[in-house]
């Protein structure tokens, strides 16, 4: 059964900490993508990989940085986490296509809460 | 820029009547790809249908059938005789190239 793992389902942090939201995929996907989804915003792209060390910037990358150190593994970093950073955090990934897109597979979502 | 509109919000149903769920897009490419998702109380984004741009005919698979027309830009989602377990949060999302993106979603409530 192929797979989208997050590490946590919730968390709770509190403002100002570093949080680590770690995903792991097992279909040996290149393309891998954080997003947070929050009422009313539906998804937003925060950052994506393509391939192993390679990050690019979504729509609102602002207060995160990502980690891609091996291809079945990326990482979302808060390195201050703030109240508005409260919200839904989901991971996916994708093959690589020749027509530049396929079939997003999705994890269960992280809930974080920071206070 | 590439923008998805789901102008409802929430649509609540009872078991078995039909629904439709609308999406309206946004995207200078000639190309293009066109999803639907369900998220159900699980949290677990669920794939259900991807529409090349290229392809206008409209699909059925079961009691979900789609409604893909170019010339408004909308790529409409149906159920048909809803169900209690149709109940979910449901996304169209519309592709550039090798990335996602969403629209703020429908929420469908089936009532017994």
């Amino acid at each position: 059964d192929v797979k989208v793992t997050q590490s946590s389902r919730y968390l709770v942090k509190r403002t100002g900490e570093k949080v680590f939201l770690e995903c792991v995929q097992d279909m040996d996907h290149e393309n891998m993508f954080w997003y947070r989804q929050d009422p009313g915003l539906g998804l937003r792209l925060i950052y994506f990989s393509y391939d192993v060390k390679m990050k690019e910037k979504g729509d609102i990358p602002e207060g995160y940085s990502v980690s891609r150190e091996k291809k079945e593994r990326f990482s979302l970093i808060l390195e201050s986490a703030s109240t508005n950073q409260t919200s839904m955090y989901l991971c996916a990934s994708s093959p690589r296509t020749s027509d530049g897109t396929g079939e997003l597979f999705f994890g269960e979502g992280s809930r974080l809460t920071v206070l | 820029a590439q923008k998805v509109t789901q102008a409802q919000t929430e649509i609540s149903v009872v078991e078995k009547e039909d629904v439709t769920l609308d999406c309206v897009y946004e995207t200078r490419d000639t190309t293009y790809y066109l999803f639907w998702y369900k998220q159900p109380p699980s949290g677990e984004l669920v794939f259900l249908i991807r529409r090349n741009s290229f392809d206008e005919q409209n699909e059925i698979s079961g009691r979900y059938s789609w409604n893909f027309q170019k010339s408004t830009s909308s790529f409409n989602f149906t159920i048909t005789a809803s169900q209690v377990v149709d109940s979910a949060v449901y996304f169209c999302a519309l592709t550039g190239f090798q990335k996602l993106v969403f629209g703020t979603g429908t929420r469908l409530l089936v009532s017994p």
